[in-house]
């Protein structure tokens, strides 16, 4: 199975950037690395997603290491409602894989 | 609102009933699935379908039935369910189908199931 390794929480200050990690060693070349998100009683809500190449939306940016073995969601300034579950996935159309994993918890302090 | 409807919302069933849950995306999407949430578990995927075939199923077990009758409309026909099925089921929607990443999911609010 193609895996992430994600911290189970983290903590924010409000209005600061936030750099979300994940590590996933086991990516191959056609791998697409996403990010979702999901907040109290609602399902999982797109973020972003990448290849190779840094990405940027509305939402968020995602910074994708040289050799892909590691991504970062970095949400420049952070608000409430940015407290969720954030989830690193590897899409995979071997074995058509799109793992969730345990997500990391964001806190985002006022 | 993500162009993603499911209902009901939420569902009390004892385990000798039948009952359905129903997803419906409003997005012209041509990929639907069924996830399982369990709590203090990771999404688990269940059911894909593309086109209205079924592309995927990951072991579930045959008390859970996936229908697809059009590309809008996917059900989870539902019997002789388990208290550890007890869950939120999530729907979701997208262009093409995820695999292989060209294509974000939209989902659903989710159906939260309890078996008694």
């Amino acid at each position: 199975d193609a895996k992430t390794t994600q911290p189970n929480s983290m903590e924010s200050n409000e209005e600061e950037p936030v750099h979300l990690p994940c590590n996933h060693s086991t990516i191959s070349g056609t791998d697409y690395i996403h990010w979702y998100r999901q907040l109290p009683s609602q399902g999982p809500e797109y973020v972003i997603h990448g290849l190779t190449s840094n990405v940027n939306n509305r939402m968020a940016s995602l910074a994708i290491a040289e050799d892909r073995k590691s991504s970062t969601l970095i949400l420049h300034r952070a608000t409430l409602r940015d407290a969720a579950v954030y989830y690193c996935i590897l899409s995979s159309n071997t074995g058509n894989q799109f793992y969730f994993g345990t997500g990391t918890s964001l806190t985002v302090i006022p | 609102e993500t162009g993603v409807t499911q209902t009901p919302r939420h569902l009390v069933m004892g385990m000798t009933n039948k009952k359905s849950l129903k997803c419906e995306q409003h997005l012209g999407h041509n990929a639907m699935y069924w996830y399982k949430q369990s709590a203090k578990k990771p999404l688990e995927l269940m059911f894909v379908y593309s086109l209205e075939e079924r592309v995927e199923n990951n072991s579930v077990p045959s008390r859970f039935s996936p229908e697809c009758p059009n590309s809008s409309h996917l059900f989870l026909h539902l019997h002789t369910l388990q208290p550890e099925d007890s869950a939120l089921y999530l729907c979701a929607s997208s262009q093409g189908l995820s695999f292989g990443g060209r294509y974000e999911q939209y989902f659903g609010p989710g159906t939260r199931l309890t078996v008694t």
